[in-house]
Parts: structure tokens; sequence; C-alpha cells
């Protein structure tokens, strides 16, 4: 019963560098979505995507890229890491429409900027 | 938006109920209302989900006000595992689809 699983579970960046974050999940949903949660906070949507081969902007988007190319994966990616977006990242799918239904979450991958 | 409010903290003793309320005075008609917690170190975990109509599973009950302006969360016998934060959410909706919107949830203590 893997779920959503995410990759790595942890990482150190040096400012500057670029990194990607894997989610795979094996549920066979349509909908995947990335989130980022900051000390104290509550969970911020960074983008989603409803199907394979697309991907739109949440409500924090800037710094990141995404890509779907297969249904069971949504990559994050970080072109020029910055200390701001030292944070925990989740990702988390769902079968449809996230009104209707649950969506599943992964683990976390905790990401430091330095 | 429609938002919600949810108290920052509450606390329960083991194996007694608990109910965890929210007010979401500005909510739509077709906004659903749905409940996740966060243990600490893991991700957001799904409880449960309603529209009108209270709604029971294996992990709680959601009770729904008539007016639906405010609902609550019941877990009918806590246990230290229920330590938590709690999340009320409304379905948000924007140009592109419909998402949920994380607050700052409820924090939850059990006491033995």
């Amino acid at each position: 019963n893997a779920g959503v699983t995410q990759t790595p579970k942890f990482r150190v960046l040096k400012t500057g560098q670029s990194m990607t974050l894997l989610c795979a999940q094996d549920m066979n949903h349509e909908y995947m979505y990335w989130y980022r949660q900051d000390p104290g906070m509550g969970l911020r949507l960074i983008h989603y995507s409803v199907g394979e081969g697309t991907t739109a902007k949440g409500e924090v988007p800037d710094g990141y890229n995404v890509s779907r190319l297969k249904k069971q994966n949504f990559l994050l990616g970080l072109e020029s890491a910055a200390p701001s977006q030292t944070s925990v990242y989740f990702c988390a799918s769902s079968y449809t429409d996230a009104a209707a239904g649950p969506q599943h979450f992964g683990d976390g991958t905790r990401l430091s900027i330095l | 938006d429609a938002k919600t409010t949810q108290p920052n903290s509450m606390e329960s003793n083991e194996e007694e109920p608990v109910h965890l309320p929210c007010n979401h005075s500005t909510i739509s008609g077709t906004d659903y209302i749905h409940w996740y917690r966060q243990l600490p170190s893991q991700g957001p975990e799904y409880v449960i989900h309603g529209l009108t109509s209270n709604v029971n599973n294996r992990m709680a009950s959601l009770a729904i006000a008539e007016d639906r302006k405010s609902s609550t969360l019941i877990l009918h016998r806590a246990t230290l595992r229920d330590a938590a934060v709690y999340y009320c959410i409304l379905r948000v909706v924007n140009n592109a689809g419909n998402m949920l919107t994380f607050g700052g949830g409820t924090r939850l203590m059990v006491k033995p």
C-alpha cells in the first residue's frame, strides 16, 4: 500500500543550486498537487495538475516549475534555490475534483536552503 | 473566497469525546466542508467531508449546522494518537479549478 511516495525525504542545498522533487502515486489518480508548509503554518498550494501533460499555477508558484509527463508522477523543480524556499514540501493526489473527494498526501520532503 | 475560523488549540482527556468547532459564515451553497488532520512530522490525512447532511465514518462524525455557517468534527473517544492539528477547509474556486486552502487549524492535545 504505497499510496503517495515522495523522494528525497531530506535535502540540504546551497543558494543558487537546482534540484527536482519527485512525487509518485500508485492509485491511478488524475489530480496531483504540490504544497509547501512553513513552520507553524498551514499548507499553501504551489502548482497542481488535472491530468497527464497538464499543469497549472496555485497560490505561490514563483520560483518553481512542474511537469507531469506520466500520470503517476508529478515533478517539482527549483531552478535556482533561495533561502526563502526552505520549507517542507508535500505532494498529494486525488481521483476527482478536490471539492468532492479526499486528497491523499505523502510524508513530505524537508528542504533546507543555506 | 469563503474562509474558516477555528480555535488555535484545544485540550481533551483520553477516552472522552472531543468536539472541534469551525465557523464558515461566508460559505457558498456548493462548497464542501472538508476536515484533515496532521500528526507531527507527517503529511495531512483526510478525515471526513460533507455538504449538507451529517456524516459518519470510522474515524469521526461531522455535524453541519442547518444554515451551514458552522460545523463540528466529533471524535467519539479521543486517544493519544488523535493528538494532531485539525484543519477545517472549504473548497476555493479559482480561475482554473477547485482547490483546498489550508488555514492555521486547531492543535488538539490529548491528556492521558
